[in-house]
């Protein structure tokens, strides 16, 4: 049982480049999310779905596209990469009651 | 004022030590508390999950909420080199998916052996 898998692992951008980063889940979870971590903010909501088919916006949401086209996967778009968007990400997946359970993220560089 | 805060550490404690790892908050309507535990390099992973105020114990990990106060806590016992990570307290209004969860910053422990 694979969990929360995440690629790529490491990537590094230029400036105004494009990237998409997967998420694919394997627990049947209704509801995904992706997080961006950076040093002393925690974790933040960028994007989340609570359901196929379903994107919502969350706390830091500029710069970043999500699709949900099926339950198994999230996908993360980066339009035009900026320096800002230097991060760690985290998708997660969650059935209520359990809490979240995260893949092992992606670090992105973007220089 | 952030929702929720949390001292960043580092904590270095030596092996054995009772660690005693803590949160604050503001939103009143927050029900359910979570800890993550971050190891270097890796996603969070969900060490426990509470409802409302009271105590929760797993092994050598007991979560306790006072609502009152605002505040959470995460206790270990008999501290172990295998501890050493970053803990990340988490809150929620509701269950299921749809609730905000705030995360707090984290809090790096060491535990020296």
């Amino acid at each position: 049982n694979a969990g929360v898998t995440q690629t790529p692992k490491f990537r590094v951008l230029k400036t105004g480049q494009s990237m998409t980063l997967l998420c694919a889940q394997d627990m049947n979870h209704e509801y995904m999310y992706w997080y961006r971590q950076d040093p002393g903010m925690g974790l933040r909501l960028i994007h989340y779905s609570v359901g196929e088919g379903t994107t919502a916006k969350g706390e830091v949401p500029d710069g970043y596209n999500v699709s949900r086209l099926k339950k198994q996967n999230f996908l993360l778009g980066l339009e035009s990469a900026a320096p800002s968007q230097t991060s760690v990400y985290f998708c997660a997946s969650l059935t209520a009651g359990y809490g979240y359970t995260f893949g092992s993220g992606t670090r992105l560089t973007v220089v | 004022q952030k929702e929720v805060e949390q001292d960043p550490g580092p904590l270095s404690v030596p092996e054995g030590a009772i660690v005693s790892l803590n949160c604050t908050y503001s939103n009143s309507a927050f029900q359910y508390f979570m800890w993550y535990r971050q190891y270097s390099r890796k996603g969070p992973e969900l060490l426990m999950y509470t409802y409302s105020s009271g105590n929760k114990e797993d092994g050598r990990f007991t979560a306790q909420v006072d609502k009152s106060s605002k505040y959470i806590s995460l206790f270990i016992r008999d501290s172990q080199p295998s501890d050493s990570a970053t803990y990340l307290c988490a809150m929620s209004e509701g269950a299921a998916g749809g609730f905000k969860t705030i995360f707090g910053a984290g809090t790096r422990l060491f535990v020296k052996a």
